[in-house]
């Protein structure tokens, strides 16, 4: 079983929709939390980074960590085209090396205009 | 345009063969990451430079090897090559080389494609 897992999707929505993204995880040393975005044929870039738990908002996108249900959350509220990529969750324990975080497989967000 | 520039885009290369993916990190990023992202694997780190020395390993073959030069720009070497070997290439950078924390950003190229046939 993975260390971190992630609703696969793929997700579609009509723009405007919430949007709720999901990763569970069974190493309860993670402490830190991050989601990244990825547009096709791209990198991924970070969207937002948390540390341990509780809720991190920014702009339309909103994260949560829920540290004794291993679960953390990514809210995208009024959801654009623009949002169509794919979103991984990713995440690490204390003294980690900062490029070691164990990722999710992803979820794939479309978002139709 | 993370500013982490990576060589070549593309490539198209045969079972037993050997290639060697270029990392130019961002100007004044010290480390470099490797990963390799697959269908069947999702994103796996593969290793970590930082300021020339090999700073951390995660699940890279005995296949492949790295090495970052000084001026800072990297290479990941895959030598013979098989069909699993297949995948998208990251090449990441960030300015510090310890641990996480929310000023060590990584920065994500847009990756090398490679497909072994």
């Amino acid at each position: 079983q993975k260390e971190v897992e992630q609703d696969p999707g793929p997700l579609s929505v009509p723009e405007g929709a919430i949007v709720s993204l999901n990763c569970t995880y069974s190493n309860s040393a993670f402490q830190y939390f991050m989601w990244y975005r990825q547009y096709s044929r791209k990198g991924p870039e970070l969207l937002m980074y948390t540390y341990s738990s509780g809720n991190k908002e920014d702009g339309r996108f909103t994260a949560q960590v829920d540290k004794s249900s291993k679960y953390i959350s990514l809210f995208i509220r009024d959801s654009q085209p623009s949002d169509s990529a794919t979103y991984l969750c990713a995440m690490s324990a204390p003294g980690t090396n900062a490029g070691k975080s164990t990722f999710g497989d992803g979820t794939t967000l479309t978002v139709k205009p | 345009d993370s500013g982490v520039t990576q060589t070549p885009k593309h490539l198209i290369t045969a079972t037993g063969q050997r290639v060697t993916l270029r990392c130019s990190p961002r100007s004044g990023d010290l480390s470099v990451y490797w990963y390799q992202q697959s269908l069947d694997q999702g994103l796996q780190f593969l290793i970590q430079y930082y300021n020339g020395e090999e700073r951390a390993k995660g699940n890279i073959l005995e296949r492949f090897s790295a090495q970052q030069f000084p001026d800072l720009h990297s290479e990941l070497n895959l030598s013979s090559l098989e069909l699993g070997d297949s995948a998208l290439y990251f090449c990441a950078s960030s300015v510090g080389g310890g641990r996480q924390s929310s000023g060590n950003t990584i920065y994500f190229g847009e990756g090398s494609w490679l497909t072994v046939v």
